[in-house]
């Protein structure tokens, strides 16, 4: 059974610094693109992130360019998001999601709040 | 960036009545490769989103059959046959043709 637990998810200060990480298990992790979508609250769906099998290539949403960096850890089948300089607007349910293409497996999102 | 956009962003349907949502995007979503990377997405109160269909009418595994797409180029509809209590929630339109990837805003559909 495919599965994707996210956690680091909490209440951080602008300006701080938060690393969300994404545990897969139930499938062959590095056949895969990783992902992170967002959605804030009452809102819809924003994509956030990329990266691809072997970190060769890593795209990323214009709102967090220069403050955001997806990576994956091939060994230990996780991904994660190290998240700098968070603003107000970033305040979302972060989901870790496995391939865009056939999007078919999410994980449960993990709470991010940026305030004072 | 592709902007997808959704109509009608809210639909009131009787149980047992059809539902159809319609997603048009700004640019043409066929792949280099050939593929149409258009999926839609359920999202029911306090869950995480879930595929239905995947490049333009592919139902996922353990989709009901009457969820269906179509469509092709920059115009896609999803179609319920016959919507269920079970169905209430709010649908999305999604493209990974292209970078950034991008949704619809969303359509609620609600029972009357």
């Amino acid at each position: 059974e495919v599965q994707l637990v996210e956690s680091g998810g909490g209440l951080v200060q602008p300006g701080g610094s938060l690393r969300l990480s994404c545990a897969a298990s139930g499938f062959t992790f590095t056949n895969y693109w990783m992902n992170w979508v967002r959605q804030a609250p009452g809102k819809g769906l924003e994509w956030v992130a990329s990266v691809k099998q072997d970190e060769s290539e890593k795209n990323y949403v214009d709102s967090v360019k220069g403050r955001f960096t997806i990576s994956r850890d091939n060994a230990k089948n996780s991904v994660y998001l190290q998240m700098n300089s968070l603003r107000a607007e970033d305040t979302a349910v972060y989901y870790c999601l496995r391939g865009m293409w056939i999007p078919g497996y999410w994980g449960q999102g993990t709470l991010v709040t940026v305030s004072s | 960036d592709i902007v997808m956009t959704q109509t009608p962003l809210s639909s009131p349907v009787t149980l047992g009545q059809p539902a159809s949502i319609s997603c048009r995007s700004s640019q043409s979503l066929v792949h280099s490769d050939g593929n149409t990377y258009l999926s839609w997405l359920q999202q029911r109160p306090g869950q995480p989103p879930r595929l239905l269909i995947y490049k333009i009418s592919n139902r996922f595994s353990g989709v009901p059959d009457r969820f269906s797409g179509s469509g092709a180029g920059t115009d896609f509809t999803l179609k319920i046959s016959r919507v269920e209590t079970e169905d209430v929630g709010v649908y999305f339109c999604m493209q990974a043709t292209q970078f950034p990837n991008t949704f619809g805003q969303g359509t609620k559909l609600e029972i009357k």
